[in-house]
Parts: structure tokens; C-alpha cells; sequence
């Protein structure tokens, strides 16, 4: 099993452009979770979804959008990217109930410039 | 709001000493906790989850203990080794579905 894999692992973006964060898990997890961390920050919720074509908001989700149209992937969208969303990104899965550990991909670093 | 604590500054120790990471949690009751290893530039990798009714619990070096009363874990790692060095996250349950993170310590162990 690959586990949670994320691409593309590095991106720069200018500002007002869009892009997608892909993340694909192979472990047949229905929850999977969208992440930000900054530095010397805690991970911080951005949406998570409880199985295909479930989402909600978590912590922080202005300026981005999910969608959960299989249990495999579950795609971040940013919107007119800026600055404050230069951030490293992960996509995490688990198994419910959600009591269980969580499982991450490797992580997109993003830049706004 | 919920909040959690753990301590910003790194900890440094030697090589065979046991190390204690603290983590604290104010305005909650969590129904469990969990710790994560995180090494630099990759995703954070689960270690322990213990339950609000377990004090303790241990898996090889690892022991983690969960005071309620004092909304307090203590993560030890006994015989440490350098390859123990990385950065330890602690995670609390919210609304059942959800983590909350703390920042993490950062501990460095040298020969």
C-alpha cells in the first residue's frame, strides 16, 4: 500500500492564481482530513470529509474548497491564491471510528508570491 | 476556546536518558489523546492513543500517562537515542470527529 500520497510536493503560486492539492489514499479510509501548518504553529483543520460526497468546514476553510467525490481522493481547491495561504499542506486519513490514528501524506509546501 | 500547551522550547538530553515531553489542555474533557512524531518535511507519524479512562500506557521505549484531573500527558521516552530526535505533536478529540493539535516539542538527543 502507498498510504496517502500528495502532489504536487512543491508549488509557487502569484497571487489571484488557483490551483489544486491532489490527495489520494489507498487504504479504503472513509475520513479524511485537509491540514495547514505554519511555523511553529499546530496543525490546523481546513475541511475534512466523512466519506464520498460528505464534506464540512473545519478551523480555517475561507479561501478553499473540497470536494469527496470517491473514498480515494479528496482534492483541495485554492481559490485567488495570497500570501497567507503560503503554508505546508497535509492531507491525513483514518479509518472510523475516527478514534482511530490518523494517517498523513508527505505534505505540499506552497508559496504565494 | 480550547487550548492546548506544549513547550515551545526544545528539549535537549543525552543520549540514554529518558525523555519527558509535557503536553496540558485547558477548557475541555477529551475522550482520548493521541502523540505523533513529526520528522522535518514530512507528515506527522502516530505513535500512542490513550483514553480518558487509561493513566497509562506504553508500547516498547514509549509511555504516555493521561491525568484528567490535572488536564495533563506526560510522554516519556526511556533509553533515548538520537534517532529519537524529531519534533513530538500531542492531539486531543474534538466534537468526536476531529483533532486538535498542539505545536509540538522539538527534542534533540545527543550522544
Amino acid at each position: 500500500n502507498a498510504g496517502v500520497t500528495q502532489t504536487p510536493k512543491f508549488r509557487i503560486l502569484k497571487i489571484g492564481q488557483s490551483m489544486t492539492l491532489q490527495c489520494t489514499q489507498d487504504m479504503n479510509h472513509n475520513y479524511m482530513y485537509w491540514y495547514r501548518q505554519d511555523p511553529g504553529m499546530g496543525l490546523k483543520l481546513i475541511y475534512y470529509s466523512v466519506g464520498a460526497g460528505i464534506t464540512d468546514k473545519g478551523e480555517v476553510p475561507n479561501g478553499y474548497n473540497v470536494s469527496r467525490s470517491t473514498t480515494e481522493d479528496f482534492p483541495l481547491r485554492l481559490e485567488l491564491a495570497a500570501p497567507s495561504q503560503t503554508s505546508v499542506y497535509f492531507c491525513a486519513s483514518s479509518p472510523p471510528p475516527q478514534s482511530f490514528e490518523q494517517f498523513f501524506g508527505p505534505g505540499t509546501r506552497l508559496t504565494v508570491l | 476556546s480550547q487550548k492546548i500547551e506544549q513547550n515551545s522550547e526544545a528539549l535537549n538530553i543525552q543520549e540514554g536518558k529518558t525523555a519527558t515531553l509535557t503536553c496540558n489542555y485547558t477548557n475541555y474533557s477529551p475522550a482520548y489523546l493521541q502523540w505523533y512524531r513529526q520528522d522535518p518535511g514530512r507528515g506527522p507519524v502516530f505513535l500512542l492513543l490513550i483514553r480518558e479512562n487509561e493513566k497509562e500506557k506504553r508500547k516498547e521505549r514509549l509511555k504516555v500517562t493521561f491525568d484528567t484531573t490535572l488536564k495533563q500527558s506526560l510522554f516519556h521516552i526511556t533509553a533515548s537515542q538520537p534517532a529519537d530526535s524529531a519534533t513530538y505533536l500531542c492531539a486531543l478529540d474534538r466534537e468526536g470527529d476531529k483533532l486538535i493539535f498542539g505545536t509540538g516539542t522539538r527534542l534533540q538527543v545527543f550522544p
